[in-house]
């Protein structure tokens, strides 16, 4: 199973929005609404952010946006805040109980 | 408070074995799935292997099929990973983390993780 392909950098400026793209295949993002988003800083754990598709556990803020199309997941942070810059990571159910994940993108705050 | 804390990694020589643990705390362990995720040394999240409630399923990625096996004991609020016939690439930071309730498709909860090392 292939990683999911994300961009590996994306910066704005604060209060500024940025998308993350998170690219796979039919068998995975574009087969199941069961993306997922997380961010991760350094030395960190990750933290769950969007989970299928577009929902938001509770605690994470509303300028997390999360969305698909065919075979392509986004993420969308707006208002871009300091704390925000962290790795994200996407990940996709890819079928036969198997998870696959992004390649990660590095989110700077500029 | 959720928490969950791995133990277990070390360094290793290649062709070794270790059993990482993980304890879990803060919630009724026996009702989630979990699993184990790793992470190379600066690189992405690779999830490793999964565990039914029960323990009745077990699931794991291609690379570490019939080297790795994954258990629970829910008495003990606990989950393992047996790793052996360990290689180069199996150096990672492994972490457990629950899913998120009724699914198994994404987590909610990640521990520390623990630090395997495969090394001469």
């Amino acid at each position: 199973q292939s990683a999911l392909t994300q961009p590996p950098s994306a910066s704005g400026s604060p209060g500024q929005s940025v998308t993350i793209s998170c690219t796979g295949t039919s068998s995975d993002v574009g087969g199941y609404n069961y993306v997922s988003w997380y961010q991760q800083h350094p030395g960190k754990a990750p933290k769950v952010m969007i989970y299928e598709v577009s929902k938001r556990p509770s605690g994470v803020p509303d300028r997390f946006f999360g969305s698909k199309s065919g075979n392509t997941a986004s993420l969308t942070v707006s208002g871009l805040q300091a704390e925000d810059e962290a790795d994200y990571y996407c990940s996709s159910y890819a079928g036969s109980n198997n998870h696959v994940f992004g390649t990660g993108t590095k989110v700077t705050v500029l | 408070e959720v928490q969950l804390v791995e133990s277990g990694g070390g360094l290793v020589q290649p062709g070794g074995s270790l059993r990482l643990s993980c304890v879990a705390s803060g919630f009724t362990f026996g009702s989630y799935w979990m699993s184990w995720v790793r992470q190379a040394p600066g690189k992405g999240l690779e999830w490793v292997a999964s565990i039914k409630q029960d323990g009745t399923e077990e699931y794991y990625v291609d690379s570490v099929r019939g080297r790795f096996t994954i258990s629970r004991d829910n008495a003990a609020y606990s989950l393992s990973l047996q790793i052996n016939s360990l290689r180069a690439e199996d150096t990672a930071m492994y972490y457990c983390a629950r899913y998120r309730t009724g699914s198994t498709v994404d987590f909610d909860y990640w521990g520390q993780g623990t630090l395997v090392t495969v090394s001469s």
